[in-house]
């Protein structure tokens, strides 16, 4: 069965203190790992897809890594309003719309 | 464009009553997932449809349907509720080519 952890499960941060949170998978033949964030109250938006090792992408402050276990998601410089949750998340093999999600790392970023 | 459409968006509902979510695609998307998220199990696979057709599903009792419409708006009904079917019903559409999905903003179904 198809499994994501997130760690931490909560993130503090001071503003302009750069962090990575982390997202381990297992799963059999990875089809993509999917980076979402959620703001309270909300669905969660779209961030980043990444197909394959050694894969990354960048959006303003956050850059996402992709290796054969894990994904990691650097905040560099995070500012209050990058504070949400960050949810990762793996396609099974029921097809892409079929989506094992993480738990999350709910970030704070404190002025 | 507009995006993901789900209503209502707040539900108090009583044990063993039924309720039926609603949910309106992105224009042009064929492709329509059902999520629950709850605080403690995080965002748990419902079902997928695609042009009128479940495609996949989650494991879910079946107490948990839904259905596809022509124009790709789709519906979830959940019956004979429980105090545990208390939660955040996320619905997320996406387009035949693309991977990613764009959520709506949830209906937070509450059952007394």
């Amino acid at each position: 069965e198809d499994q994501v952890t997130q760690s931490p499960e909560a993130l503090r941060l001071q503003e302009g203190e750069s962090s990575s949170l982390n997202c381990s998978y297992t799963v059999s033949g990875l089809r993509g790992l999917f980076w979402y964030r959620q703001d309270p109250g909300k669905g969660p938006e779209f961030l980043f897809t990444l197909y394959s090792a050694g894969e990354e992408k960048e959006k303003e402050r956050l850059k996402a890594t992709l290796t054969k276990k894990e994904s990691f998601l650097h905040i560099t410089a995070p500012k209050p309003e990058d504070s949400a949750t960050y949810l990762c998340a793996v396609p099974n093999s029921g097809g892409y719309q079929k989506v094992t999600f993480g738990i999350g790392t709910k970030l704070q970023v404190i002025p | 464009k507009a995006g993901v459409t789900q209503t209502p968006r707040y539900l108090i509902k009583t044990r063993g009553q039924q309720v039926t979510l609603s949910c309106s695609p992105i224009s042009g998307h064929r492709s329509v997932s059902w999520y629950q998220q709850t605080p403690g199990q995080g965002l748990q696979f419902l079902f997928e449809y695609f042009s009128e057709t479940q495609r996949n599903k989650g494991n879910f009792p079946g107490r948990f349907s839904g259905r596809q419409f022509s124009n790709s708006r789709s519906e979830m009904n959940v019956s004979t509720l429980e105090l545990g079917d208390s939660a955040l019903y996320l619905c997320a559409s996406s387009s035949t080519q693309n991977t990613e999905a764009f959520f709506g903003q949830g209906t937070r179904l509450t059952v007394v």
